[in-house]
């Protein structure tokens, strides 16, 4: 069983609408939960992190934890062309500062 | 601010070779990480260090790998000898300490022919 999983995609939404991206994870002891967002051929770009139960916003971005159902998601409102590319969930490992990543989701917006 | 920087940006070598790659963390970070990225395994983690100590290794793949950090502004991640399955994007990453958050280099581009 992968450690973090996420559904590979694509992912398609029509511009301007809610792009939901969703993420599991294996290990209970996990405290901290990671989205990144990668363009193809760049490095990842740390977008949202969530510590507690329940929904974190910022901006467009809202993150939601379930750590009863070991389950975070990253919803994206408004979605737009710009946000097309692959999304990766990170969890941290324990206790550690080591952070487990996801194989990414690809989002594809359509104008 | 100045983010992370990595030496070179791409590499080809020929198998065999030694190849060494180089970061600069974010100044006053206490955490640096080293990944490695394929489309067949995504990111892995290889190695990190905490105030320039190596705390977990368990990621680097062979004997062939090995990462040191002498200070806090530089570490290398060295590979002898290489060979082409050991082609990827080799990420840097650093953060604070006390939080999770980590914060990526633009990568180095190795291919091995």
């Amino acid at each position: 069983q992968k450690e973090v999983e996420q559904n590979s995609g694509p992912l398609s939404v029509p511009e301007g609408a809610i792009a939901s991206l969703n993420c599991t994870y294996s290990d209970r002891g996990s405290q901290s939960f990671f989205w990144y967002r990668q363009y193809s051929g760049k490095s990842p770009e740390l977008i949202m992190f969530i510590y507690s139960n329940g929904d974190k916003e910022d901006g467009r971005f809202t993150a939601q934890l379930n750590k009863a159902s070991q389950y975070v998601s990253l919803l994206i409102r408004d979605s737009q062309p710009s946000d097309s590319a692959t999304y990766l969930c990170a969890v941290n490992y324990g206790a550690t500062n080591k952070l487990i990543f996801g194989t990414g989701t690809l989002l594809a917006v359509q104008p | 601010d100045a983010g992370v920087i990595q030496s070179p940006r791409h590499e080809v070598t020929e198998m065999g070779q030694e190849v060494t790659l180089r970061c600069k963390p974010i100044s006053g970070h206490d955490y640096l990480f080293w990944y490695r990225q394929t489309m067949m395994r995504g990111l892995e983690l290889l190695i990190y260090f905490n105030n320039n100590v190596p705390i977990d290794d368990s990621g680097m793949p062979e004997d062939r790998f090995s990462a040191k950090m002498p200070n806090a502004s530089f570490s290398t991640l060295k590979i002898q000898p290489s060979e082409p399955r050991d082609s990827a994007v080799y990420f840097c990453a650093s953060g604070p300490q006390g939080l999770n958050e980590q914060f990526f280099g633009p990568g180095t581009r190795l291919t091995v022919l």
